[in-house]
């Protein structure tokens, strides 16, 4: 079993509707959450980054992570066309770890017009 | 890019030669990543640099290693590439404050024939 999961999809929905991303792990010992998003052939870029349990929010995009059931999620409002990419989730216990990062395989979303 | 760039872009070889990918910054991070991206893997952490001559292994560091003599570079070389080792390779950096916020850089595309 990997220690992050991660539903590759893919996802397509409408421009404008709501998208729910998700991942669980199964090592409590992960403190700090990201949320990447990759465009095509491009490197990932850091959208969102949330420390220990709570909801972070930034413009149209909501994190939340829920550590007593090892699960975080990231919400899109209002999806846009520019928003297809694919989203990786990504986790790091802190302290010592030197910021090493567990990954999700990563969702394909697609927001057709 | 966060002020990183990676040589080569592109690369195709041959089973049995070395190959170095390098990685190379201008933001003065301390903490420099090599990842590696394959489909249904997400990324995986291969080695990781916590500062000139600091490097230790991660998740998939078999047939790698890595070198860091100044602050700015940070190489992996393939001693001698395999099939299983085509990917798509990443840098990432990041600072000592926040180690967990990393930024990418654009990846190197591997071929091993």
């Amino acid at each position: 079993q990997k220690e992050v999961e991660q539903d590759p999809g893919p996802l397509s929905v409408p421009e404008g509707a709501i998208v729910s991303l998700n991942c669980t792990y199964s090592n409590s010992a992960f403190q700090y959450f990201m949320w990447y998003r990759q465009y095509s052939r491009k490197g990932p870029e850091l959208l969102m980054y949330t420390y220990s349990s709570g909801n972070k929010e930034d413009g149209r995009f909501t994190a939340q992570v829920d550590k007593s059931s090892k699960y975080i999620s990231l919400f899109i409002r209002d999806s846009q066309p520019s928003d297809s990419a694919t989203y990786l989730c990504a986790m790091s216990g802190g302290g010592t770890s030197y910021g090493k990062l567990t990954f999700g395989q990563g969702t394909i979303l697609t927001v057709h017009p | 890019d966060a002020g990183i760039t990676q040589s080569p872009r592109h690369k195709v070889t041959e089973t049995g030669t070395p190959v170095t990918l390098r990685c190379h910054q201008t933001e003065n991070h301390r903490y420099m990543y090599w990842y590696r991206q394959d489909p249904g893997h997400g990324l995986r952490l291969i080695h990781y640099s916590y500062g000139v001559k600091d490097t230790d292994k991660g998740e998939v560091s078999d047939g790698y290693s890595v070198s860091r003599s100044k602050t700015e570079d940070f190489l992996l070389t393939l001693e001698s590439a395999t099939s299983s080792q085509t990917s798509v390779y990443f840098c990432a950096i990041s600072d000592r404050v926040s180690q967990e916020t990393q930024y990418f850089g654009p990846g190197t595309r591997l071929l091993v024939l």
